[in-house]
C-alpha cells in the first residue's frame, strides 16, 4: 500500500544531543515537508522541500535541519540548538502544493 | 501573509448537526482543505474544494465556500461519538505551501 511512514513514533532526547526523525514515502510525490504541533497552536511549518537536493526553510526552521537526497526520504534533524523540542512532528508528501498526504507522527520528548 | 483562523471549540449531541467554520486572508487561494485529526495520529485529509465552486457534498460532509467573505464551513450531518477529533482548516495559493488553521476539537455528546 502507498503511504508515509514517520519513525520512530516515540524519541527521547537528551540535552545537547541531535536525534533525527525519518519520513519515507512511496506516492512518488515530489513534495515533502515537516510540520511542528504543539497544543493549541496547530501547525507550524519547519521545512519544506519541493525536489530532490532542494529544501526551504519554512517558518520555524532555527534549530532544525534536512536533507533530500532521496525523492523517498526527508529525514529531519533535531540539533542541540533547539531549546524547546518537546512537541508531535509530522511529516508529509504531495504531487505539488495540494491535497497534502501525512505520516502517523512522532512524539519528541525530552529527558 | 496568509492567515487562517478558526474556533478552538465546538460541542454537540450525537445526531445533530456539525458546522465547523473557518476564515482565511489569502485571496489567491486554489484549494481549501478540511483534515481531521484523532488523538496521536496524523492528520487525514477529509475533503477539498477548489476556490471556483460554491458547494461540495460528500455523504455526510458538506463543504460551503464564500470567496468573496473569504469563509469556508464544514457541515457533518448525523455527527456520530467517531467523529470526535480536532478538525483542520487549510489553504493553498500563492506561496507554493499549505496554511493551517490552529483546528477547532468537535465533542460529540452521546
Amino acid at each position: 500500500d502507498g503511504g508515509i511512514t514517520q519513525s520512530p513514533k516515540y524519541l527521547f532526547r537528551k540535552e545537547g544531543q541531535n536525534v533525527t526523525l525519518s519520513c519515507e514515502q512511496n506516492l512518488n510525490h515530489d513534495a515533502m515537508y515537516w510540520y511542528r504541533q504543539d497544543p493549541g497552536q496547530g501547525l507550524r511549518l519547519i521545512y519544506y522541500s519541493q525536489i530532490v537536493n532542494d529544501f526551504q526553510k519554512g517558518d520555524i526552521a532555527e534549530g532544525y535541519s534536512v536533507s533530500r537526497e532521496k525523492k523517498e526520504s526527508f529525514p529531519l534533524t533535531v540539533t542541540s540548538a533547539q531549546k524547546n523540542p518537546t512537541a508531535f512532528y509530522l511529516c508529509a508528501s504531495s504531487i505539488r502544493a495540494e491535497k497534502l498526504f501525512f505520516g502517523s507522527g512522532t512524539q519528541l520528548s525530552v529527558l | 501573509g496568509e492567515d487562517v483562523e478558526q474556533s478552538l471549540f465546538l460541542s454537540v449531541r450525537e445526531g445533530d448537526s456539525s458546522v465547523i467554520n473557518c476564515t482565511y486572508t489569502d485571496s489567491s487561494s486554489t484549494y481549501l482543505y478540511w483534515y481531521k485529526q484523532e488523538p496521536g495520529a496524523g492528520l487525514q485529509l477529509l475533503t477539498y474544494i477548489f476556490s471556483n465552486m460554491d458547494m461540495k457534498q460528500d455523504q455526510r460532509l458538506t463543504v460551503l465556500l464564500n470567496k468573496k467573505d473569504k469563509h469556508l464551513s464544514l457541515r457533518i450531518a448525523d455527527t456520530q461519538t467517531g467523529d470526535s477529533a480536532i478538525y483542520f482548516c487549510a489553504e493553498s495559493g500563492s506561496y507554493q505551501k499549505v496554511t493551517f488553521g490552529i483546528g477547532t476539537k468537535l465533542q460529540v455528546i452521546p
